[in-house]
């Protein structure tokens, strides 16, 4: 199994440009978490699907940033306009979901993360 | 406010120091509780959970954690850290009374001094 693959691994633009992250989950997934990583805020939970459905999206900071799931080997997290204070690492990660009393699942699996740098 | 509290930001040790790292946490209900390790530059990885039963988990590496139900704590610990052990350390919640969130606390950074 190739993990939690994302893209792009870095990516540098300008205040203001349009920034879209990828994420492909594993294979048979079905729940998918966004996070941010700063060094002033730690890790913060932006959204999370279960089943391609947005579950919990009060962590996204504000109307600058969405994010979709289309189907369920795929997501985005789209920033537009991009600003300086949204440089930060952005994880992705993945679970099997079936409830709390499956105790092999639950386990989130994150993928190396997107570093954005906005200038 | 419902939280994950680490107590430490920052330890420094000297190689074969025992480590103990705090963890708290405030929600009620079925939990959920894990540690994640992220080495320098790399992403995260999981390094204990706790589901149910025994509440002394052991993990990878020679870590283990404590779930003490009574504290809302979840310390984790080693008897003898190595160099490579120097990295970030996040405690992690999944409270099904949050709707299933995994919630991080703040961190700890180790730094083992060889």
């Amino acid at each position: 199994d190739a993990g939690v693959i994302q893209s792009p691994r870095h990516e540098v633009t300008e205040m203001g440009q349009e920034v879209t992250l990828r994420c492909k989950p594993i294979s048979g997934h079905n729940s998918l978490f966004w996070y941010r990583q700063t060094m002033m805020r730690g890790l913060e939970l932006l959204i999370y699907f279960n089943n391609n459905v947005p579950i919990d999206d009060s962590g996204m900071p504000e109307d600058r940033f969405s994010a979709k799931m289309p189907n369920a080997s795929f997501s985005t997290l789209k920033i537009q306009p991009s600003e300086p204070r949204d440089s930060a690492v952005y994880f992705c990660a993945s679970s099997i979901d079936r409830g709390q009393d499956y105790s092999g699942a639950n386990v989130l699996t994150f993928g190396a993360g997107s570093r954005l740098t906005v200038l | 406010a419902q939280s994950v509290s680490q107590h430490n930001h920052h330890v420094i040790l000297s190689e074969a120091a025992s480590l103990e790292l705090g963890c708290n946490y405030s929600y009620g209900g079925t939990v959920n509780l894990f540690w994640y390790v992220q080495y320098p530059g790399q992403h995260l990885q999981l390094l204990l959970k706790y589901f149910s039963g025994d509440p002394l988990v052991k993990g990878i590496k020679g870590f283990e954690a404590e779930f003490i139900k009574s504290k809302f704590s979840f310390n984790l610990r080693k008897p003898s850290v190595q160099w490579s052990d120097t990295a970030e350390y996040f405690c992690a919640v999944r409270s099904y009374n949050q709707g299933g969130k995994l919630i991080f606390g703040q961190g700890t950074e180790l730094s083992v001094k060889p």
